[in-house]
């Protein structure tokens, strides 16, 4: 049974730059959440996709968005990047066909350098 | 929006002794309470939860307490071992906001021998 995969496990790029990443959600999942955690601190909320739609989003600008697949996998992309996009990006994922508040299970994450 | 507040931000306790994390939220409608396990380098790891419909929970040396009314709960390890030092994150979710789930800033915790 995997678990949350995520793709890559490391990344460096160049401010202005565009990226893309990865996840497979946990077999029997059906919703994804994106977390940006930056270096001591809790991850914070990007945002949900379910049914292949944003669900629910946090406080972050355009430049951040992403899509679900028919799969239930997920990519997050990133334009414009600038320094402080450096972070951890964790990929959650739950099963929301069973109701409400189900738990969400983590990825490795993607480490993310901006030079 | 919701808002979690953890404290303390770092913990240091003996080998065998009992830690305690205590958190606070906002959102009066937020019912579901994760805790997370993060060791240095790996991905948070849910340790226990709890819903609003109950005031305690408890899994071998890990317990949880709810308080609705003062909107704060606690993390609770006892007797505990080397492997239980890490960050540790409370987080809240609530049902009007799509359940996305808002953590705390985190709390280290260290075990000495």
């Amino acid at each position: 049974d995997a678990g949350v995969t995520q793709s890559p496990t490391h990344l460096i790029k160049t401010r202005g730059q565009q990226v893309t990443l990865r996840c497979s959600p946990k077999s029997g999942h059906d919703t994804v959440s994106w977390y940006q955690q930056a270096l001591g601190q809790g991850p914070q909320f990007i945002f949900q996709y379910y049914e292949e739609e944003e669900r629910q989003r946090g406080n972050f600008p355009d430049r951040f968005s992403g899509h679900q697949f028919p799969n239930y996998s997920s990519e997050l992309n990133v334009n414009a990047l600038l320094l402080g996009d450096s972070a951890l990006y964790l990929c959650a994922s739950s099963f929301l066909g069973g109701g409400d508040n189900q738990p969400q299970h983590f990825g490795d994450g993607t480490r993310l350098s901006i030079l | 929006g919701e808002n979690v507040e953890q404290h303390p931000s770092t913990l240091s306790v003996q080998e065998g002794d009992s830690a305690v994390i205590k958190c606070t939220y906002s959102d009066s409608a937020s019912n579901y309470f994760p805790w997370y396990k993060q060791e240095l380098g790996k991905r948070p790891q849910l340790i226990i939860d709890i819903r609003s419909n109950v005031g305690e929970k408890k899994d071998q040396r890990i317990a949880v307490t709810l308080n609705k009314t003062a909107k704060h709960f606690s993390l609770h390890i006892t007797e505990t071992q080397p492997e239980d030092s890490a960050v540790y994150f409370c987080a809240a979710s609530s049902p009007i906001e799509d359940d996305k789930i808002i953590f705390g800033k985190g709390t280290r915790l260290h075990i000495l021998p």
